[in-house]
C-alpha cells in the first residue's frame, strides 16, 4: 500500500504565477489535510476537505489560495498570485473515515523567486 | 502562543545518552502524538498517546502524558546518530474540529557521534 503521495516535490515560480500542488491520498482515505510549514517553525493547519466537500477550510488565507478533492483524482492546493511569503513546505495528509491518525506525505517545497 | 510548545528548542547530546524533549498544550485534548522529521523531508509519525493513558512505549521510545499539567515527555533511550531529527507534538482537540492537528515549533535533536 503506497503511502500518502505528493507531487512535485520542490516546485519554483516566480511571483505573480500561479502554483498548483497535488497530493494523493493513500487507498481507501477519504479524508485529506493540507497544512503548511514556514522555515523552522511547526506545521500549521490549513485546509480538511472530503470527496467533493470542503469540511473546514479556517486555516486557509482568505484570497489567493483554494483546495478541492474532485470524486477522481488527487486533491488539489492551488495559490494564484504566489508571493514570497508564500515560500514553505506544503504537506498532505489522509486518514480513513472514522480513524483519528493522519498520515502525512512527504511534502512539496515551494520557493517564490 | 501555540497549542504545542517543545522545549528545549534545540538538544546536542552524545551517541548512547538519552534524549528528553518536553511538550506542554493549553486546552483539552484527545490525544497527542509525537512526530519526526528529518531535515528537509517529510512527518514520521511516531506515537500516539490518548488522554487517558499516561505511559506509553515503542521500542527505545518512552511517551508520558500528564493531562493535569497539560504536558507531553518524548524519551529517546540509547540515542544514535541517526535520531537525529527535530521533533514536534500534535494535540487533537475534541469536539467539531478534533481533525486538525496543532503543532509545535519543534525540538531539534543533533545526535553526536
Amino acid at each position: 500500500n503506497a503511502g500518502v503521495m505528493q507531487n512535485p516535490r520542490h516546485l519554483v515560480r516566480r511571483r505573480g504565477q500561479e502554483a498548483r500542488l497535488r497530493c494523493s491520498p493513500m487507498k481507501g482515505h477519504s479524508h485529506v489535510y493540507w497544512y503548511r510549514q514556514l522555515p523552522e517553525e511547526g506545521l500549521k493547519f490549513m485546509v480538511y476537505l472530503q470527496k467533493e466537500n470542503i469540511i473546514d477550510e479556517s486555516g486557509m488565507p482568505k484570497e489567493r489560495f483554494s483546495a478541492e478533492f474532485p470524486k477522481e483524482g488527487p486533491s488539489i492546493l492551488r495559490i494564484q498570485q504566489v508571493v514570497r511569503g508564500d515560500s514553505a513546505a506544503y504537506f498532505c495528509a489522509s486518514s480513513p473515515p472514522g480513524s483519528d491518525e493522519q498520515y502525512f506525505g512527504p511534502g512539496t517545497r515551494l520557493t517564490v523567486t | 502562543s501555540q497549542q504545542g510548545e517543545e522545549d528545549p528548542q534545540a538538544l546536542s547530546i552524545q551517541e548512547g545518552e538519552n534524549a528528553t524533549m518536553n511538550c506542554s498544550y493549553k486546552t483539552s485534548i484527545n490525544n497527542l502524538q509525537w512526530y519526526r522529521q528529518n531535515s528537509g523531508r517529510g512527518l514520521v509519525h511516531l506515537i500516539l498517546i490518548r488522554s487517558n493513558e499516561r505511559e506509553k512505549h515503542s521500542g527505545r521510545l518512552r511517551v508520558t502524558l500528564d493531562t493535569s499539567k497539560k504536558s507531553s515527555s518524548l524519551l529517546i533511550t540509547a540515542s544514535r546518530a541517526a535520531d537525529t531529527a527535530s521533533y514536534f507534538c500534535a494535540t487533537e482537540s475534541g469536539g467539531d474540529s478534533s481533525y486538525k492537528l496543532i503543532f509545535g515549533s519543534g525540538t531539534r535533536l543533533l545526535v553526536r557521534p
